[in-house]
């Protein structure tokens, strides 16, 4: 399966705890986005990497949300002590030079509940 | 006042219906203006884009953009049962690429 894998499809979580979600690109895809979409809401903008740089992050990622991308490959995004309000999908898209980025992939979301 | 303004539906059509998908924007800046759709628990999928104002057609897929009145359009012809999902119009912003969502309208295609 070459498309844009996310780990894990679900995740339940007692409020307070941490919670760490992979995303592996597109090959060679070189810019990786993160979006929350929570039920009846399109996806929202959270932050992108450019191979390993963090370029942009959104007001909505709080002090307790961190993302990474340290060998500009594999992407991991972190949530400190989980809000229920942090409950939604979490999608990551991935997007390549050689369309200019302008065609962005999804994965298929991890799923996450903060009970 | 979002950024994007979609009907959310649901908007229900018999088959092989023509189905007319809708948004409207603010920010005169978007440059290329994405449609995904999105299935059930699942991530959302590129159907097509335009780049700036003007026509697209791909299959049974239209898209088209007037940015004098700021407004979206996608266009399905003879609809099929396997079109029901919810419908996204995406606009982006700068080189970030960044995608700026409409909520989505949900499409019910009945046989």
């Amino acid at each position: 399966d070459t498309g844009v894998s996310q780990n894990p499809r679900h995740k339940i979580t007692k409020r307070g705890q941490n919670v760490t979600f992979r995303c592996d690109p597109i090959s060679e895809h070189n810019r990786l986005y993160w979006y929350r979409q929570t039920l009846g809401q399109g996806p929202e903008f959270l932050t992108y990497f450019q191979n390993e740089a963090q370029l942009e992050k959104s007001r909505l990622l709080s002090d307790r949300f961190s993302a990474e991308r340290p060998k500009g490959s594999f992407s991991t995004l972190e949530i400190q002590r989980t809000e229920q309000g942090d409950s939604a999908m979490y999608l990551c898209a991935s997007s390549s030079p050689s369309t200019g980025y302008s065609e962005a992939f999804f994965g298929q979301g991890t799923r996450l509940t903060v009970v | 006042q979002k950024e994007v303004e979609q009907d959310p539906g649901p908007l229900s059509v018999p088959e092989g219906a023509i189905v007319s998908l809708n948004c409207t924007y603010s920010n005169s800046a978007f440059q290329y203006f994405m449609w995904y759709r999105q299935y059930s628990r699942k991530g959302p999928e590129l159907l097509m884009y335009t780049y700036s104002s003007g026509n697209k057609e791909d299959g049974r897929f239209t898209a088209q953009v007037d940015k004098s009145s700021k407004y979206i359009s996608l266009f399905i012809r003879d609809s099929q049962p396997s079109d029901s999902a919810t419908y996204l119009c995406a606009p982006t912003l700068d080189s970030s690429y960044k995608l700026i969502f409409g909520s989505g309208t949900r499409l019910l295609v009945r046989p």
